[in-house]
């Protein structure tokens, strides 16, 4: 499979909470990357991690990559109603191949 | 920054025909580019691997002369849906990274096949 796991599937939350996603994957990565989706429409890029990087932060967004478990998250702090979409982490293999997590689906309900 | 442009954004087709999907890179060359398909409410799946001047690189399942993709120049793939059938009906997505950088790669907005 080329997907590896993500969780939750999906996730609904308030308004101002914060939302957590995380991500694993089985293979070894050059970096990790996380995508936001709206409904229907093209990626949004968001972070980019690398392997040898532990923590990134971006506005309201900080990514953690823990290579030795194989696993990432993103964290949403202070979320809004505009943060609903579909998020996907995505690992670069030493190919330059880009593969994506199965997803998060995340409602923020106003 | 670098931007990869795709076209068409929709296109809507009869079965039995074939389509033609274009992914370019516009400031910048790449010897290889990437086409994903995403089903609603799923991921993208990793359809094949485009090399310029070369074949293209099919990820198991995906039926090559189905889907034939052309890398005919550094800027330019193209992904051909070939006797279309309602069940290729899906979102189509190229990528391309920038080789003068260690920049994320870069999406095209996608194309939204329907098949009728």
């Amino acid at each position: 499979s080329q997907q590896g796991e993500e969780d939750p599937q999906a996730l609904s939350i308030q308004e101002g909470e914060n939302a957590t996603m995380n991500c694993s994957y089985k293979t070894s990565i050059n970096n990790l990357q996380w995508y936001r989706q709206n409904s229907g429409r093209g990626l949004v890029h968001l972070i980019l991690i690398r392997s040898n990087e532990r923590e990134k932060h971006s506005g309201r967004l900080r990514v953690t990559l823990d290579t030795s478990k194989k696993s990432s998250s993103l964290l949403i702090t202070a979320s809004r109603a505009a943060d609903t979409a579909s998020y996907f982490c995505a690992r670069e293999t030493s190919y330059d191949k880009v593969i994506f997590g199965p997803g998060t689906s995340l409602s923020v309900i106003p | 920054g670098a931007v990869v442009s795709q076209h068409p954004s929709w296109v809507i087709c009869k079965s039995g025909t074939s389509v033609k999907i274009e992914c370019r890179s516009l400031d910048f060359q790449a010897t290889t580019m990437f086409w994903y398909r995403q089903f609603p409410k799923q991921s993208l799946m990793l359809m094949a691997t485009s090399n310029e001047g070369s074949k293209a690189t099919y990820e198991q399942g995906v039926e090559k002369d189905k889907f034939l993709i052309n890398h005919a120049s550094l800027t330019l793939s193209t992904l051909t849906v070939t006797s279309a059938h309602p069940e290729d009906s899906s979102f189509y997505i190229c990528s391309a990274r920038d080789p003068r950088s260690f920049t994320e790669a870069f999406f095209g907005q996608g194309t939204r096949l329907t098949v009728v």
